[in-house]
């Protein structure tokens, strides 16, 4: 069975700092990895997504992400951070074969300080 | 804007009642998912269907079902109200199987 694991709950960094959200899946194959990002009170928002070549891969508001094959690994990273970044971030899996099934990982929130 | 609308945007109810909540999805898209989104659960994936069959399931309950109609539109129905189904209750849209999904803003259910 795929999953995602989100090893950090909760992360903190000033503004104009650098950030890495880290994301490990499990998953048999080359599976097709995203990030979203959710506001309070919002619904969710695509940021990237990775399903084949490059392995870096550009998303929006300044994201990027590496998908690390040996290391099972998509994390997120943004060279600087804004006051607006502060979400909550999820990375999600889906299966490359058969039928489509996302699974999603418990979540980072965010939070930045001045 | 994502460009999938979900109805109502709240809904507040009691235990053992039933509730339908209503998702229309972008214009083009075929691809209709269910997500439940609870603060001890997380975010998981209750069902899909595409160009109105039954495509995938997850976790989702006996007490819950699904369907799509003939313009796309998708309804979820939860019957038998619990106090734990009280949850964030997210549609999201694709064109077809594996593609983007885009979510819409949720339904807000509140089972009292």
């Amino acid at each position: 069975a795929q999953s995602v694991t989100q090893p950090d709950i909760h992360i903190t960094v000033s503004e104009g700092a650098s950030l890495e959200l880290r994301c490990n899946y499990s998953y048999g194959a080359t599976p097709y990895l995203f990030w979203y990002v959710q506001s309070p009170g919002q619904g969710l928002q695509l940021l990237l997504k990775y399903f084949s070549g490059d392995t870096l891969v550009q998303g929006i508001k300044g994201f990027e992400a590496e998908f690390k094959r040996s290391q099972s690994s998509f994390n997120l990273r943004k060279p600087s951070v804004h006051w607006s970044d502060a979400a909550e971030y999820f990375c999600a899996v889906m299966n490359s074969g058969g039928y489509q099934k996302v699974t999603f990982g418990t979540g980072t929130k965010l939070q930045v300080i001045p | 804007d994502s460009g999938v609308t979900q109805t109502p945007k709240h809904l507040i109810t009691a235990t053992g009642q039933r509730v339908t909540l209503r998702c229309s999805p972008r214009s083009g898209d075929l691809s209709v998912y269910w997500y439940q989104q609870s603060l001890d659960q997380g975010l998981q994936f209750l069902i899909q269907y595409y160009n109105g069959e039954e495509r995938a399931k997850g976790n989702i309950l006996e007490r819950f079902s699904a369907q799509q109609f003939p313009d796309l539109h998708s309804e979820l129905n939860l019957s038998s109200l619990e106090l734990g189904d009280s949850a964030l209750y997210f549609c999201a849209s694709s064109v077809g199987f594996k593609d983007t999904q885009y979510f819409g803003p949720g339904t807000r259910l509140t089972v009292l």
